[in-house]
């Protein structure tokens, strides 16, 4: 079974950026997954950010997109989410997770970022 | 901007039967829109319940079904029991390459 760890900052400053990098085991990067983030303000509800294929190919949350970068190291077997010019309203837990066609599948525990001076 | 509406909260008895509901701003919500359905309980990741509208993911207790009712996708649990009690989330796929989650439902079992 596949197993995501999402990491990095827990604190991000206004106007700066977000970057987040999720682990995958059990499993192969490579596979036929799509590999995604989904993030939740705290007591709201979830958004979809975005995705990222093997192979680079991405798709982005319309309302989003101009900030939102997700790329993949497979010889890493990680994906990575980038956030430019985060404000108060980015701060949220982000969980990292798969997608088969139409569906979410596998989901990381999720890692809560603070943006706050 | 696609809005997809899911009812705020809902309230059941044990053992009872409730429908929640997952509908579109505008227009239609039909098969092709893929449905999927996702359960979270306070302080944890989403887990998948229901996906292409209909089918039960592994492990998934068959008291829970999806369908189309209407113009709307809906998830349907039947015999609620106390750790049904959570929040419930739909997610369709609006072509073009992108998912819309649901605004969610609080599901109360009391």
């Amino acid at each position: 079974q596949v197993q995501l760890r999402e990491s990095g900052p827990g604190l991000v400053e206004p106007s700066g950026t977000l970057s987040l990098t999720c682990a995958v085991s059990g499993g192969s990067i490579s596979s036929g997954d799509w590999w995604n983030w989904v993030r939740q303000p705290p007591g709201k509800g979830l958004e979809w950010i975005g995705e990222v294929f093997h192979s680079g190919i991405t798709n982005y949350n319309p309302s989003l997109k101009s900030r939102v970068t997700i790329s993949v190291d497979k010889s890493k077997s990680q994906f990575s989410l980038t956030l430019n010019s985060v404000t108060a309203a980015d701060t949220a837990v982000y969980y990292c997770l798969t997608s088969s066609p139409y569906r979410f599948d596998y989901w990381g525990q999720g890692t809560l970022v603070t943006v706050s001076s | 901007q696609t809005v997809v509406t899911q009812e705020p909260s809902f309230s059941v008895s044990p053992g009872g039967t409730v429908t929640l509901t997952c509908g579109l701003s505008s227009g239609s919500v039909s098969t092709s829109d893929y449905p999927s359905w996702y359960q979270q309980t306070p302080g944890q990741a989403p887990r998948t319940l229901i996906y292409n509208t209909n089918t039960r993911s592994s492990g998934v207790p068959d008291r829970f079904s999806g369908s189309i009712l209407g113009n709307k996708a809906a998830l349907t649990i039947t015999g609620a029991q106390a750790d049904d009690e959570c929040d419930y989330y739909c997610v369709l796929y609006m072509g073009s390459d992108f998912y819309v989650f649901g605004t969610g439902t609080k599901v109360t079992v009391l």
